[in-house]
Order: structure tokens, then sequence, then C-alpha cells
């Protein structure tokens, strides 16, 4: 069954450290999402990719956050440096239609 | 500002009965509106689906109905069932625009 593959599962780090995300959507998905979960809350977009054109990206924080696409298929999204409020839970999601989105098993960030 | 809306954070239901799960959105635009179920260290997976243009669509034990003049959406799953425990995740959109996903509701199915 094809799924949306995520890694690191788990990643902690240090406040002012960098990380990344990496996304493999299901094979064919031209529609690419990053999300962030934060405990108690449902999950919020914060960028979305057309094969590899970004086509909204208005809840990034562009200052430190960063995602790329640079061939249409998987995804890394960056952080640097990161920051005790960004420890959340992020979630990629892929889709081949619009309405209905995949979502992989997320990345559980902790920053300490 | 929160444009959908789960008020209940948690529900409890005995098994065989039946759950109504609750969510409020603001726009009026919106037309296209999914439900997805989350269990622990996993992703939110797709439920149900319902789009403005219907007030019910229903798939085996699950049920969403829509009142677009009361701007609320619901999923009923009748009987429940313990492997039904889980967060339920509403999420709406205007087609083409991103979704935006309520807070979620627990649900409890006590055997």
């Amino acid at each position: 069954e094809a799924e949306v593959a995520q890694s690191p599962r788990y990643k902690i780090t240090e406040k002012s450290q960098a990380v990344a995300f990496w996304c493999d959507p299901i094979s064919g998905h031209a529609t690419l999402y990053w999300y962030r979960q934060i405990l108690g809350q449902g999950p919020e977009l914060l960028v979305q990719f057309q094969d590899e054109s970004v086509v909204d990206d208005s809840q990034l924080p562009k200052d430190r956050f960063s995602a790329e696409r640079l061939k249409g298929v998987d995804s890394t999204l960056k952080i640097q440096p990161a920051e005790l409020g960004d420890s959340a839970m992020y979630l990629c999601a892929s889709s081949l239609s619009y309405n209905e989105q995949f979502f992989g098993p997320g990345t559980r960030l902790t920053v300490l | 500002d929160q444009q959908v809306k789960q008020n209940s954070p948690s529900l409890s239901v005995q098994e065989g009965r039946i759950s109504i799960l609750n969510c409020d959105y603001t726009n009026s635009m919106f037309d296209y509106f999914l439900w997805y179920k989350k269990y622990p260290a996993e992703g939110p997976t797709f439920l149900i689906s319902i789009s403005s243009i219907k007030d019910k669509n229903e798939d085996g034990r699950f049920t969403v109905f829509l009142n677009k003049s009361a701007k609320h959406l619901s999923l009923h799953i009748v009987p429940s069932q313990p492997g039904d425990s889980a967060v339920y995740f509403c999420a709406a959109s205007l087609t083409g625009n991103q979704f935006y996903f309520g807070t979620g509701t627990s649900l409890t199915v006590i055997p």
C-alpha cells in the first residue's frame, strides 16, 4: 500500500541548532504539503508545493524556516535556528486530487 | 483566528452506541469538508468527506451531515467500536485553497 514516508520520526535538538525533515510523497502525487501540529491543536499549513513550485507559503516563518522540493518529488523542511516554540509534530501530506490528502506519520520535534 | 472549531475536546461513548462529533466553521465560502482520524504516533488518516452541494454522506458506519445555514457539520459513528477510539479532526476548504483544521475531539469508546 502506498504511503507517505517521513524521517526522522523523532528529533531532539537544542535551541539555535539547525534541523531538517524529509518527506517522500506517494508516487505520482504532484501536490505536497508541510503542516505543523502543536499539541492540542489541529494541523496548520506551513507550505504547499505543486510539483517543484511553491503555491502557498504564506504561513511559513521565512526568517528561520525553508522548504524545497527540487525535483518535484521528495521534499525537505529546514529550521535554522530552532527555537523552543518550534517543538511540535511536523506532518507531510500529499495528494493526487485536491480533495483528499494522505498524511505521513510525522516527525516529532523537541527543542530543548 | 480559528476558522474551524471543534468545541468538545473529548467524548466518551459506550460500545454499540452512537458517537456524534461536532464541528463549526466561520467562513460561509467553504465548499468542501473532511473528517480525519488520528491514532497516537501516526499521521491523520482520511475518513469521510462531503461537498457543499450535499447535506449528507454515508460510508458504512460513518455518516457526515452538513448544515450550511448553521455552518455546522457532524460525524456520526454507529455503532461505535473500541477501535474507533482516536482523535478526530474536521477540516474545511474553499476548493483550490488550503484546508483549515479544527483542534480535534478525542473519542473514547468504552467496551
